[in-house]
């Protein structure tokens, strides 16, 4: 089966750094993503990983081992408005059947 | 651009009746996908259509179907829907080696 964990909750500073895990467990592998969803709206890509290593995007960054079957978002600088929920998703068979975690929400305190 | 449209965005049904949610893009994608979310839950995969003419089973396709119209459009049909269906429905499309997949704004659906 496939499965992926990340934790349920983390709870920051403005200002600060706060790293969210996720672990997995697929048939096949082509990739890990990372989304961000606001209450009440849709999710939105923030990045992919393929291969091992880090991708930055701004203030985002996410890394990817695959031999750990791991990766992490790193959330820099946060704001206020980066309280949402955050998503990782594996595509595995095919490269099209995409599976979500349960998702972390990210609480960012003044 | 419109991106990923969805129609309709709230139903209330009675369990038993039918109904089909529709979606498009206009990104020229060729992949397309359903979800469902639960409070609290993450997005659970219905089906998926890869490209034009192609649907396949995702995590929970059990009382759904799916017609890949076009290019353009993939509907997902209840034929006969039950309150475990009460849930928000999201459409999503992706065309990129990285599968970015974009979300339509999703239709939030209770079964009485």
């Amino acid at each position: 089966g496939q499965s992926l964990e990340q934790p349920s909750e983390v709870t920051a500073v403005e200002g600060a750094i706060v790293q969210i895990n996720c672990t997995y467990q697929t048939s096949g592998f082509y990739g890990l993503s990372w989304y961000q969803q606001h209450d009440g709206g849709a999710p939105t890509f923030l990045s992919y990983n393929g291969l091992d290593g880090l991708e930055e995007t701004g203030r985002f960054s996410s890394f990817l081992s695959r031999s750990d079957s791991y990766g992490y978002l790193l959330l820099q600088e946060l704001q206020m408005k980066d309280s949402a929920s955050y998503f990782c998703a594996v595509r595995g068979t095919g490269g099209f059947k995409t599976i979500f975690g349960a998702g972390t929400r990210l609480f960012v305190k003044a | 651009n419109a991106g990923v449209t969805q129609t309709p965005k709230f139903q209330v049904l009675k369990t038993g009746q039918s109904m089909t949610l529709q979606c498009a893009q206009d990104m020229n994608h060729n992949s397309m996908y359903w979800y469902r979310q639960d409070p609290g839950m993450g997005l659970r995969l219905i089906y998926y259509s890869a490209s034009e003419g192609t649907t396949d089973k995702g995590e929970v396709p059990n009382g759904y179907n799916v017609s890949r119209l076009n290019k353009r459009e993939f509907s997902l049909r209840l034929e006969s829907a039950a309150p475990s269906q009460t849930s928000v429905y999201f459409c999503a499309s992706s065309g990129g080696h990285d599968n970015e997949q974009f979300f339509g704004p999703g239709t939030r659906l209770t079964v009485l």
